[in-house]
């Protein structure tokens, strides 16, 4: 069964500096990643989706695949204080349906 | 634009009572979700749906019941609340390798 981490658990930097997250997943024939920010008490915003190895740019987020280590990143360039929030990985794979396999999030959180 | 509805957006219920929360979708998607969401964590598969009156399970059915009426319709049906099934309930919509849809989410607190 797909199980997907992330790291770290949490994250504090300073606005402007580069913000990176990590996530591993476990079955090799996942095809379909997304990251998504969900700010407190809100529901979930899809920030970039990623099928193919390599980089997907979306506005200052970046996601980089790397489907043989089994980690896909998440890059945040120049985060404002509004980045704060909850980050979720997704996974999911052709295979089954679909399914997408959230890891437990990584809580950014960006300081003047 | 897409749209997933849910109704109630909160709810408070009391141990061994039944709950049902519903979903709707404009979409014309074939495919939706319900997950659960603890405090903090990530979101967590309890049942899906390919089709009309049809649904199946995901990797937490233990506690729930789900119904598919119609392509736009979805339900989550707990038959005996319990204090563990407090937390945040998302639901979301999807045609095949097309992007998930949520709604904005039903807060339970069972009591």
């Amino acid at each position: 069964q797909q199980k997907v981490q992330q790291s770290p658990e949490s994250l504090t930097v300073s606005e402007g500096a580069m913000a990176s997250l990590n996530c591993t997943f476990s079955d090799r024939s996942s095809d379909n990643f997304r990251w998504y920010r969900q700010h407190s008490g809100k529901g979930l915003e899809v920030l970039v989706s990623i099928f193919s190895d390599g980089e997907k740019e979306e506005g200052s987020f970046t996601a980089h695949l790397n489907r043989a280590s089994l980690h896909v990143f998440l890059h945040i360039r120049e985060p404002q204080p509004s980045d704060s929030a909850l980050y979720l990985c997704a996974v999911s794979a052709t295979s089954s349906g679909q399914k997408l396999v959230f890891g437990q999030g990584t809580i950014l959180k960006v300081y003047l | 634009e897409a749209a997933v509805t849910q109704s109630p957006r909160s709810k408070v219920a009391v141990t061994g009572g039944k709950v049902t929360l519903s979903c709707h979708q404009t979409n014309n998607h074939d495919y939706m979700y319900w997950y659960r969401q603890d405090t903090g964590h990530g979101l967590r598969l309890i049942h899906y749906s390919y089709v009309a009156d049809s649904t199946e399970k995901g990797d937490i059915p233990d506690g729930y019941k789900a119904s598919r009426p119609s392509q736009e319709n979805f339900s989550l049906i707990l038959e005996l609340a319990s204090l563990s099934q407090t937390a945040v309930y998302f639901c979301a919509s999807s045609d095949v390798r097309v992007e998930q849809y949520f709604g904005p989410g039903t807060r339970l607190t069972v009591l």
